[in-house]
């Protein structure tokens, strides 16, 4: 059963506009969310996280929002750019002594100039 | 920079051979993880082990097997390759202190079962 869902398999943007990335979840005791983005032939990269306790996290342009109640997250980049395009996987982990992630299937972003 | 580094880039093997993929970190790090990675599947969690000689099956185990002699290094084995095995697989590795288990993975290994 998959606890962590991408819904969306690719999404495409202007440059400049907004870009809006979704993830679900199933199981309510995961701690911590993390955005990872990968580009081809290359490993993921960590993005930005947000724990349980939170609703907003902000890094620069890219700001995640958390909605426990509706188990939801979303990843929202402002200003989108060329280079963003990648796939973006979203991940959930327990924390504390369970050191896993679990990985939605992923989101292709598209930013067209 | 915390750098993990896997043994190849590319790899082409043929059916029923035995295949090793190695990867290397450099930071200490306790935790260390394979995935595969397929188009529409996203990342699969195959193995991972907490500490040297342990090891822990992940989502996906079958056909694989893991060894981990070293901290700082953790390999993949293929005993006997199957052509539905070749993927792109991704080594990682975490440190057992961080509150929400940051990973950082190498660029991935791509191999190809004939």
């Amino acid at each position: 059963d998959q606890q962590v869902k991408q819904n969306s398999p690719s999404l495409s943007v202007q440059e400049g506009r907004i870009s809006i990335l979704n993830c679900d979840y199933t199981n309510s005791m995961f701690d911590y969310f993390l955005w990872y983005k990968k580009y081809p032939a290359e490993g993921p990269t960590f993005l930005i996280s947000i724990s349980s306790i939170k609703d907003k996290n902000e890094d620069g342009r890219f700001t995640v929002f958390l909605n426990k109640s509706a188990k939801h997250l979303s990843l929202h980049i402002v200003p989108s750019q060329p280079g963003d395009s990648a796939v973006y996987f979203c991940a959930a982990t327990f924390g504390g002594s369970n050191y896993k992630l679990t990985f939605g299937k992923g989101t292709l972003l598209t930013v067209n100039p | 920079d915390v750098k993990v580094t896997q043994s190849s880039r590319y790899l082409v093997k043929r059916t029923g051979e035995k295949v090793f993929l190695e990867c290397v970190q450099d930071m200490d790090h306790e935790n260390m993880f394979w995935y595969r990675q397929d188009p529409g599947l996203g990342l699969r969690l195959i193995y991972f082990s907490y500490d040297v000689k342990m090891k822990e099956k992940g989502d996906i185990p079958e056909g694989y097997s893991v060894s981990r002699e070293k901290k700082e290094r953790f390999s993949l084995i293929l005993e006997s390759a199957s052509t539905n095995q070749t993927s792109m697989y991704l080594c990682a590795s975490s440190f057992r202190g961080m509150t929400y288990n940051e990973q950082f993975f190498g660029p991935g290994t791509r191999l190809t079962v004939l």
